[in-house]
């Protein structure tokens, strides 16, 4: 079964400052990858898929890259709403996976 | 779209609980369906996938064959059977889209079921 690690478990940051979170799974997914924000009392909502694909409605403020074991979530410039637990999630042939999540709390 | 799942109880351990959701506003039967729950506090736990015609299906490991997931679709729903519950399956359950390769792109509330005597 894959394994996926995020760092770093907590990010403490600023609005307005670059906000970047690391997904590694231990062993290659190719581009499988998305990545979801999760807010107290709400269900995760889809960021980025496959990747790189921002999901429909996603501000261009959210970022995805990476591909195989390495992937990172780029949030260019935090507004106050985004400060949440950020999931990253993978698909190995039929199954899939979440990792412990990010939270980016305000500093 | 719109994902609305029900069914969610208090169940002694070694009951059984069938959960549905309910989807509007998308074309049912084009589209795979996920469950996933959330135990209390803790991240999302992915469960099962159905494809769109219900020919195939797969689940989480850790289920080890008690839960089975099915769709009926020409009323619009997925259901997820539950059997020998067990404490650690307590969560908030979420029935979800398929997006792409990868992803799920709309979620339900989730409906809450709790194993305890």
């Amino acid at each position: 079964d894959i394994v996926l690690t995020q760092s770093p478990a907590t990010l403490s940051l600023s609005p307005g400052q670059r906000a970047t979170l690391s997904c590694r799974a231990s062993q290659s997914v190719r581009t499988y990858l998305s990545w979801y924000q999760q807010k107290p009392g709400q269900s995760p909502r889809l960021l980025i898929y496959d990747a790189s694909n921002r999901a429909t409605g996603i501000p261009a403020r959210f970022s995805g890259s990476g591909s195989g074991t390495e992937f990172t979530l780029t949030i260019g410039s935090l507004e106050p709403e985004d400060f949440a637990v950020y999931y990253c999630q993978v698909r190995d042939n039929w199954l899939f996976t979440f990792g412990p999540g990010t939270k980016v709390d305000i500093k | 779209v719109q994902l609305v799942e029900s069914g969610g109880v208090v169940v002694q351990p070694g009951g059984s609980l069938r959960l549905s959701c309910a989807a509007s506003g998308f074309k049912f039967d084009d589209y795979t369906m996920h469950w996933m729950r959330q135990p209390p506090g803790k991240g999302p736990e992915w469960v099962s996938l159905i494809t769109y015609n219900g020919g195939y299906k797969h689940y989480a490991d850790s289920l080890k064959g008690r839960f089975t997931t099915s769709r009926d679709n020409s009323k619009n729903s997925l259901y997820l059977q539950m059997n020998s519950l067990r404490s650690e399956d307590t969560a908030l359950y979420y029935c979800g889209r398929g997006s792409g390769s990868s992803g799920i792109d709309s979620w339900g509330q989730g409906t809450l079921v709790t194993v305890s005597s």
